[in-house]
């Protein structure tokens, strides 16, 4: 079975500054998903970012990219130029390659960012 | 122009009740799934239905019967409520390579 780890349950950062969020997971597939959700307070799961296993570029999406590291199954997210609308629960999800799959999800990262 | 919409947003209920949450999507999605976040916040999967066919069924009390009447539809209803119960419930939908997409959750609360 996938576990999903995520080992900082909270994190701060100011305002305009860089910020990562590791995740790590454990799978004995080749193919598959990874993702970044976001749950601000108002309690909506926003998809931040994914990343598809079989592709060696990280995943970009403005101010939100990712460092995938296949071989140490290691998942991290920056946040770049960090806003306050960012302050939210981080969550990492491995998704497997069927069109079905359950999304295994981390525990969480709870970010807050300080003006 | 809601993509996955939930009803109702809070619940609150006693104990030893039935209650029904339902779930809709306009994604065209054929895969619809139920989750459920805990006090830690933590979220896993309950269910999960491709074309009205039920793929997932985690270990759930058989109190949480799942049913999709089509594949934009897919409802929730609880017996014999329990204060475990207690938890926000996340309806999502997929199309392909598993990129869901959530509604924005049922607080249910047992008393």
């Amino acid at each position: 079975a996938q576990t999903v780890t995520q080992s900082q349950p909270e994190m701060s950062v100011q305002e305009a500054e860089t910020v990562t969020l590791s995740c790590t997971y454990d799978t004995s597939e080749n193919n598959y998903y990874l993702f970044w959700y976001k749950q601000p307070p108002s309690r909506q799961m926003i998809l931040v970012i994914r990343q598809e296993a079989y592709k060696q570029q990280n995943a970009t999406e403005n101010r939100f990219s990712v460092n995938f590291q296949k071989a140490a199954k290691s998942f991290s997210l920056k946040i770049s130029d960090s806003q306050l609308g960012d302050t939210a629960m981080y969550f990492c999800a491995f998704g497997g390659q069927g069109g079905s799959e359950k999304l295994v999800f981390g525990k969480g990262t709870k970010l807050t960012v300080n003006p | 122009d809601t993509a996955v919409s939930q009803t109702p947003k809070y619940l609150v209920t006693q104990m030893g009740n039935d209650k029904s949450i339902k779930c809709e999507q306009n994604l065209g999605h054929d895969t619809m799934y139920w989750y459920k976040q805990d006090s830690k916040k933590f979220l896993k999967i309950m269910f999960s239905y491709n074309n009205k066919e039920l793929i997932i069924n985690e270990t759930v009390p058989n109190r949480f019967s799942p049913k999709s009447p089509d594949k934009a539809h897919l409802n929730l209803h609880i017996n014999s409520l329990e204060l475990g119960d207690s938890a926000v419930y996340f309806c999502a939908s997929s199309l392909t390579g598993n990129e869901q997409y959530f509604g924005p959750g049922t607080r249910l609360t047992v008393t």
